[in-house]
């Protein structure tokens, strides 16, 4: 298995523009998490989904953010318009079921000037 | 909500045992997690309570006690590679979902 695949690795974009992070989870996992971790904040969830519904968005910060599952292999994150203090690694992670651990992705290091 | 404490940085010696607390409140509870992540890198998951009682898993257990809202991580024989941030996570009444601790640094030194 190749674990969760996230795209891209590194992101560095100006103020303003709109930014996609993506993820492709591990087949068979119910759960996608979106997380994103700062020294100050630390890990943070953004948003969860179970067999591809939102089930909690809470720790989506704003409306810049949004986030989509279309299908049980993909999902994305945007930020629109992006802001320096977005300016984070931010995390996909899966798991099989609710008690299960989670399995990160490598994260995308997403740099706003 | 959710509050979970854990020291902020630790140090050991190579060899030793290093004993790593966590304590939680929540509003309900699911389950804890215990996750290393090494510098730059993302975490990966070492062990689940949701009963109380020790979990061992080669050098490293994991205790729960929910009564006190307590769990430790206990790594044995340290070598230098387990020198990393280990994370307590807590799954809540919203048993989707877990929240993280800020995390203990630990430097293992030879």
């Amino acid at each position: 298995d190749a674990g969760v695949i996230q795209s891209p690795r590194h992101e560095v974009t100006e103020m303003g523009q709109e930014v996609t992070l993506r993820c492709k989870p591990i087949s068979g996992h119910d759960y996608l998490f979106w997380y994103r971790q700062t020294m100050m904040r630390g890990l943070e969830l953004l948003i969860y989904f179970n067999n591809n519904v939102p089930i909690d968005d809470s720790g989506m910060p704003e409306d810049r953010f949004s986030a989509k599952m279309p299908n049980a292999s993909f999902s994305t994150l945007k930020i629109q318009p992006s802001e320096p203090r977005d300016s984070a690694v931010y995390f996909c992670a899966s798991s099989r079921q609710a008690n299960y651990g989670y399995t990160f992705g490598s994260g995308t290091r997403l740099t706003v000037v | 909500g959710q509050n979970i404490d854990q020291p902020t940085e630790m140090t050991a010696t190579e060899g030793a045992i290093v004993q790593i607390n966590c304590t939680y409140q929540t509003s309900g509870f699911n389950g804890l997690f215990w996750y290393q992540q090494h510098a730059g890198e993302a975490p990966t998951f070492l062990s689940y309570n949701v009963l109380d009682g020790l979990e061992e898993k080669g050098r490293f257990s994991s205790f729960l006690s929910r009564s006190k809202g307590y769990s430790y991580l206990l790594l044995k024989e340290l070598q230098m590679k387990d020198s990393a941030s280990y994370l307590c996570a807590v799954r809540g009444e919203n048993a989707g979902k877990s929240t993280f601790g800020d995390g203990t640094t630990l430097t293992v030194k030879p």
